[in-house]
């Protein structure tokens, strides 16, 4: 079993759409949890990053943790065509260096 | 530099030829990451340092890949003998604090396609 695993998408939205990405990990005992996005071409960039459980929110994106159901999800709110890019979600597991990334997610906002 | 520099950007070869792949980390970052990411897939972890040292090599897929690491600053990732399956994009990222609290910066990556 993967220690992430990802929602594989490809999703496409209208503009102004809610967004939602969904990843699942294996271990309970994972406490971190990140949100990278990477355009095309381009390298990831953090977006988003949490703690434990719950909500976190960044102007139009919320980061959402459930433990009891190892889910960890983010949603745009307002989407634009920026927003299009690969959504990746990751948690650093049972160390402090390696990140392991889900497959991640292709979002096209339509104009 | 501002950001993590990554060259080449592109490289094609010929299977069976060695590849060099240099990362030049952000001023400071004493971490120092590659990653693997081939089409369709996630990000998948090859090599950790720290310093000069790399306590975390398990995720180089054969003995024909290896990194170092000089000077606490440029990384190079060495693949021998490539192989086809080697086509991927090969990034590098750089962190100043550990993975789960601090922030990787990553470059935008090597294109490698091996023919």
């Amino acid at each position: 079993q993967k220690e992430v695993e990802q929602d594989p998408g490809p999703l496409s939205v209208p503009e102004g759409a809610i967004v939602s990405l969904n990843c699942t990990y294996s271990n309970s005992a994972f406490q971190y949890f990140m949100w990278y996005r990477q355009y095309s071409r381009k390298g990831p960039e953090l977006l988003m990053y949490t703690y434990s459980s719950g909500n976190k929110e960044d102007g139009r994106f919320t980061a959402q943790v459930d433990k009891s159901s190892k889910y960890i999800s983010l949603f745009i709110r307002d989407s634009q065509p920026s927003d299009s890019a690969t959504y990746l979600c990751a948690t650093p597991t049972f160390n402090d260096y390696k990140l392991s990334f889900g497959a991640g997610t292709t979002v096209t906002v339509r104009a | 530099g501002a950001g993590v520099s990554q060259s080449p950007s592109n490289k094609v070869t010929e299977k069976g030829k060695d590849v060099e792949l240099r990362c030049d980390p952000i001023s400071g970052h004493t971490a120092l990451y590659w990653y693997r990411q081939s089409l369709g897939q996630g990000l998948e972890f090859l090599i950790y340092f720290q310093g000069n040292s790399a306590p975390d090599k398990s995720g180089l897929p054969s003995d024909r890949f290896s990194a170092e690491r000089t000077g606490g600053s440029v990384s190079t990732l060495t693949i021998q003998r490539t192989q086809q399956e080697d086509s991927a994009v090969y990034l590098c990222a750089s962190s100043f604090g550990n993975a789960n609290t601090g922030e990787l910066f990553f470059g935008e990556g090597s294109r490698l396609t091996v023919l």
